[in-house]
């Protein structure tokens, strides 16, 4: 029952924007979307999450539609080390039951020299 | 902070025997959680807890696994008896709640512990 939909590859060139779309039409008033990767051989990196605004850190920004069905993830000047698989997670506010963190199948990125 | 720590990093195991997976979180997290990756299924949450207090099993596959967590500082995930189908990388991960913060704190992942089950 996955609650967010992306497609399954895609690849960019290094030094370019990488833009990775997510759509989660389903989701609800107090969910957020949080972004997740996975490099190889390491476990999952936490990389941005956001509710309505977009939101931007020293790794990437979110951007998220006014009606939240969808977000696009930025990396905006890709590089090889960027390589990995990209996880869009909705996740309800707070703790207790509804705390776990689904992971789907993810969006694996190819960065090309 | 040297992030959460897991060990062993690898480890093969016959048919049979029994496995202990070791976790280390983050100091001052309070929620801790167990994972598994494979090709087929991906990452699966198996349980996690709160202040030491398992919250949710509904994960965990069968009656062989088990996970403890004796104090704030560590948890083990066990197997027994392990079967090649428990073959995959275990992951673990900690978290910390701020209360009346307005969104969850991300997870910290460690590196997993890659279980090869012969």
């Amino acid at each position: 029952d996955a609650k967010t939909t992306q497609p399954p590859s895609m690849d960019c060139a290094e030094g370019r924007a990488a833009n990775l779309p997510c759509n989660h039409s389903t989701i609800s008033g107090n969910e957020y979307v949080y972004w997740y990767r996975q490099i190889h051989s390491q476990g999952p990196q936490y990389i941005i999450h956001g509710l309505k605004n977009n939101e931007t850190n020293e790794m990437a920004s979110l951007i998220i539609t006014e009606d939240r069905k969808s977000s696009t993830l930025i990396l905006p000047h890709a590089t090889l080390r960027d390589t990995a698989v990209y996880y869009c997670i909705v996740r309800p506010r707070g703790y207790g039951a509804n705390s776990k963190l689904t992971f789907g199948k993810g969006i694996t990125l190819s960065v090309r020299p | 902070d040297a992030g959460v720590i897991q060990s062993p990093r690898h480890e093969v195991t016959e048919m049979g025997q029994e496995v202990t997976l070791r976790c280390k979180p983050i100091s001052g997290h309070d929620y801790l959680f167990w994972y598994r990756q494979t090709m087929m299924r991906g990452l699966e949450l198996l349980i996690y807890f709160n202040n030491n207090v398992p919250i949710d099993d509904s994960g965990m596959p069968e009656d062989r696994f088990s996970a403890k967590m004796p104090n704030a500082s560590f948890s083990t995930l066990k197997i027994q008896p392990s079967e090649p189908r428990d073959s995959a990388v275990y992951f673990c991960a900690s978290s910390l709640w701020r209360d009346g913060s307005s969104y969850n704190s991300p997870l910290h992942f460690g590196n997993g512990t890659r279980l090869t089950v012969t």
